[in-house]
């Protein structure tokens, strides 16, 4: 059953502690993506991966942390230098760096 | 800023009649995406329209291009409560290969 997955569904954490959201896809796709979401806004762009360990900056990467070690796992850290934590997080894959993206079911982060 | 940007902002209509959404961009681009999101999930690709179509039909929608006005519509016909969601486009611009842009999305209300 192919497919892209996130886990957990709910995260709870502390101000100042590091946090890891794991995204993992068995499409054989080589693009991977993080998302942020605020509520009632739309997806904006943290980090993207063209190809195994390699990957670059999206719109709001301060604060945030990626890997891409192997084609299937894209882990995204939230850092503690990241001001607003607390938001839906969405990964989302697809064969190459253009076309229809598929999504995960995202993970919802609460820092307090 | 935005690339892409969805009006209106909500709609809401009874099941039955037709929905329509309309997507602004600024920069040239590839093709143009249209995704929906059920409250609290994962995106879902609706339909996807290339720089060089104009119409494209599945199912119960139909999306319009006019790149010459750089916007996009999505029309859903014959709307169901079911189609109650939140409805992104989403931009591959020539220029930002490997990564799109999303819109604020249109929020859309179908009352049984």
């Amino acid at each position: 059953d192919g497919g892209i997955t996130q886990s957990p569904k709910y995260l709870f954490r502390k101000e100042g502690q590091n946090v890891t959201l794991s995204c993992e896809q068995n499409l054989n796709h080589d693009a991977m993506y993080w998302y942020r979401q605020d509520p009632g806004q739309g997806l904006r762009l943290i980090y993207y991966s063209q190809i195994v360990n390699d990957f670059q900056k999206g719109d709001i990467a301060e604060g945030y942390s990626v890997s891409r070690e192997k084609k299937e796992s894209f882990p995204l850290t939230v850092t503690s230098a990241q001001k607003n934590p607390t938001a839906f997080y969405l990964c989302a894959s697809r064969p190459q760096g253009v076309g229809e993206q598929y999504f995960g079911p995202g993970t919802r982060l609460t820092v307090t | 800023s935005q690339q892409g940007e969805e009006d209106p902002q909500a709609l809401s209509i009874q099941e039955g009649e037709n929905a329509t959404m309309n997507c602004s961009y600024k920069t040239s681009i590839n093709n143009l995406q249209w995704y929906r999101q059920n409250s609290g999930r994962g995106l879902v690709h609706l339909i996807l329209i290339r720089s060089n179509e104009r119409e494209k039909h599945s199912g119960r929608l139909r999306v319009t291009l006019d790149t010459s006005k750089k916007s996009s519509s999505l029309l859903i016909t014959a709307s169901r409560a079911a189609d109650t969601a939140s409805y992104f486009c989403a931009t591959d611009a020539g220029t930002n290969a490997g990564k799109s842009t999303f819109g604020d999305g249109t929020t859309l209300t179908v009352k049984p």
